[in-house]
């Protein structure tokens, strides 16, 4: 049983360029989430999911965009690297309310 | 956006000493808390999901308390060893999304 597997593990962008996180979950949950970390600042939400083709945003979700076509897979786009999104980034899923979330093992990103 | 605080933001501990930290939230329209485990270069992993006010959880050492009243939970380490260093995340949920505390980094000493 995978859990929740993320790609890339790291990445070096440079400005203005795009990509795609992309994440992955094995265990058929309906809720999944994308964090970005900072130091200091805790796990602030990107935006989530609560089902096949149901995204919103987080907190944070400018310069982002989310798509969820399958229950398995939420990517995460960049559009326009830019410095501020240098940042870890962590894709988590959960199954019924009384559950704690799985988490991915986080994307490393700087963009230069 | 639900507000979460945790205090302190970090705390060094001897090795077998016991030691408590606090996390502070909205008293109003709770749902439930989370609490997680972040060892460095690892992802968080679920220590426990706190519903019912007065709830208490135990995880080997680690034990909480929920006191959705007066808004805060508590979260002990009794007889803390070198595993237990790493941040420990308190997050607030609505039912469809976490909102996460900055976090206690502990860091216990041999």
């Amino acid at each position: 049983n995978a859990g929740v597997t993320q790609t890339p593990k790291f990445r070096i962008l440079k400005i203005g360029q795009s990509m795609t996180l992309q994440c992955t979950q094995d265990m058929n949950h309906n809720y999944m989430y994308w964090y970005r970390q900072d130091p200091g600042m805790g796990l602030k939400l990107i935006y989530y999911s609560v089902g096949a083709g149901i995204t919103d945003k987080g907190e944070v979700p400018n310069g982002y965009n989310v798509s969820r076509s399958t229950t398995e897979d939420f990517p995460l786009r960049l559009e326009l690297a830019a410095p501020s999104q240098t940042s870890v980034y962590f894709c988590a899923s959960r199954g019924g309310s009384n559950y704690g979330y799985t988490f991915g093992s986080g994307t490393r990103l700087t963009v230069v | 956006i639900l507000n979460v605080e945790q205090s302190p933001q970090s705390l060094h501990v001897q090795e077998g000493d016991s030691t408590n930290f606090t996390c502070s939230f909205p008293s109003s329209n709770f749902y439930a808390l989370h609490w997680y485990r972040w060892e460095t270069a690892k992802s968080p992993e679920a220590l426990f999901v706190m519903t019912l006010n007065g709830d208490e959880k135990k995880k080997g050492r680690i034990s909480a308390t929920l006191n959705t009243k007066e808004g805060y939970s508590y979260l002990y380490i009794k007889g803390s060893q070198p595993e237990d260093s790493a941040t420990y995340l308190c997050a607030l949920t609505d039912d469809y999304k976490l909102s996460f505390g900055a976090g206690t980094t502990v860091t216990v000493r041999a």
